[in-house]
């Protein structure tokens, strides 16, 4: 079975302007969280959804907004990037939503590169 | 609060000798506890968890991990490190109820030839 997939793999953008990276679960996984990873820094939690509800949200400004499709599928938006924005960004896929013992399995990341 | 402290920035290690890599945690409640190891320009690569039961949880790649509760720590070991092993490590723990994972700041592992 494929893993969790993540598109694009790479993007530059410069300030201002708004990103939208997707992200496919593991098939018959339902939550899909987003994380960004800083260099040299662990992951940050930014969202989770489980059945196209957000079930939690990190400490992120409302420029970061999330959704997710029937498919279960779904979209990190980023709105007036800034250069800190620069990071890898991660969707991780689980079967259940948090509060179980699920393991969450990450994607390759899309590296997002703000000039 | 939940927190993951991971006190070494990068371990060194020859190969063959065993490897630990350190992590504590503070949570509230049962923790469940993660490694994940992470290659140059890759996700994160899930290594294994403690939910509950044995205090000794064995994963993949030959790795194991430790949890103590009295210390609040779940170290990573391995018997013999091989040099494909030199990685960047996260511990992460999740409270149960929750619906994130707290990451550490990572241990660079360096497994010399």
């Amino acid at each position: 079975d494929a893993g969790v997939t993540q598109s694009p793999t790479h993007l530059i953008k410069t300030r201002g302007q708004q990103v939208t990276l997707r992200c496919s679960p593991i098939s018959g996984h339902k939550s899909v969280s987003w994380y960004q990873q800083v260099l040299g820094q662990g992951p940050q939690f930014i969202f989770q959804y489980y059945e196209k509800e957000e079930r939690g949200r990190g400490n992120f400004p409302d420029r970061f907004s999330a959704r997710q499709f029937p498919n279960y599928s779904s979209e990190l938006n980023v709105n007036a990037l800034l250069l800190g924005d620069s990071a890898l960004y991660l969707c991780a896929s689980s079967s259940t939503d948090a509060g179980q013992r699920e393991t969450q399995y990450f994607g390759p990341g899309t590296r997002l590169l703000v000039l | 609060a939940q927190s993951v402290a991971q006190p070494e920035d990068q371990v060194n290690v020859a190969e063959g000798n065993p490897l630990t890599v350190k992590c504590t945690y503070s949570v509230s409640g049962n923790p469940y506890l993660f490694w994940y190891v992470q290659y140059p320009n890759r996700g994160l690569q899930f290594l294994l968890k403690y939910i509950t039961g044995d205090n000794l949880v064995k994963g993949s790649y030959g790795f194991e991990a430790e949890f103590n509760k009295s210390q609040t720590s779940f170290h990573l070991k391995k018997p013999s490190a091989l040099v494909s092993d030199s990685a960047l490590y996260f511990c992460a723990v999740r409270a149960s109820g929750t619906y994130k994972y707290i990451f550490g700041t990572g241990t660079r592992l360096k497994v010399l030839a």
